[in-house]
């Protein structure tokens, strides 16, 4: 049983590139969420899906799209990456909106 | 804004000793809280919640106590070891997902 899975698990890019983040449950949840988290600043909400066919934004959803591609699959997308979106980046699960998360490994971006 | 903040950003313990985190919410209508535990590396892993009718909950070794009263919540660990070493948040329930605290980083020297 997997769990979360985010790919990749590194990745660093050039100011201006674009890129997208793969995120996959298998725990049949209904809600996905991506997080970035920073040296001092906790984890904080980009965007989240509380279930398939919806998209919200959360609280730094500046230069980031989403796409919930099905129950499984939440994609985090980057057009045109900054330095300051150097941050190590988590996708979560849950069955609802405020019930337990479970967590990704982590994607660890920098952008030069 | 509702906040969830943390006591301490650092707790430095003994191996042995218990150890007891702290974090205070901001939002009344909170009532699901949660303990993660994240290590270096590694993204955040469940420990123990408790719903808002509870005042106590135990697990293997860790305990969380809620006071409603003054908004606060603590984590507390027995016989602390250095595999307990990581990063600690406490996360409540919002309006329409978990806030998550900035995280208290227990060190614990053999």
């Amino acid at each position: 049983n997997a769990g979360v899975t985010q790919t990749p698990k590194f990745q660093v890019l050039k100011t201006g590139q674009s890129m997208t983040l793969q995120c996959a449950q298998d725990m049949n949840h209904n809600s996905m969420y991506w997080y970035r988290q920073d040296p001092g600043m906790g984890l904080r909400l980009i965007y989240y899906s509380a279930s398939e066919g919806t998209t919200d934004k959360g609280e730094v959803p500046n230069g980031y799209n989403v796409s919930r591609l099905n129950k499984r699959e939440f994609s985090l997308r980057l057009e045109s990456a900054a330095p300051s979106q150097t941050s190590v980046y988590f996708c979560a699960s849950s069955a609802g909106t405020v019930g337990l998360l479970f967590f990704g490994s982590g994607t660890q971006l920098s952008v030069l | 804004g509702e906040s969830v903040g943390l006591h301490l950003p650092t707790l430095s313990v003994q191996e042995g000793d218990n150890s007891i985190i702290n974090c205070a919410y901001s939002n009344s209508a909170s009532d699901y809280f949660i303990w993660y535990k994240q290590e270096s590396g590694k993204g955040p892993q469940f420990i123990i919640d408790i719903r808002s009718n509870m005042d106590k909950r135990q697990g293997q070794r860790v305990t969380v106590l809620l006071n409603k009263t003054v908004k606060h919540l603590s984590l507390q660990i027995a016989a602390t070891q250095p595999g307990d070493s990581a990063v600690y948040f406490c996360a409540s329930s919002g309006y329409s997902t978990l806030t998550f605290g900035k995280g208290t980083m227990l060190l614990v020297s053999p």
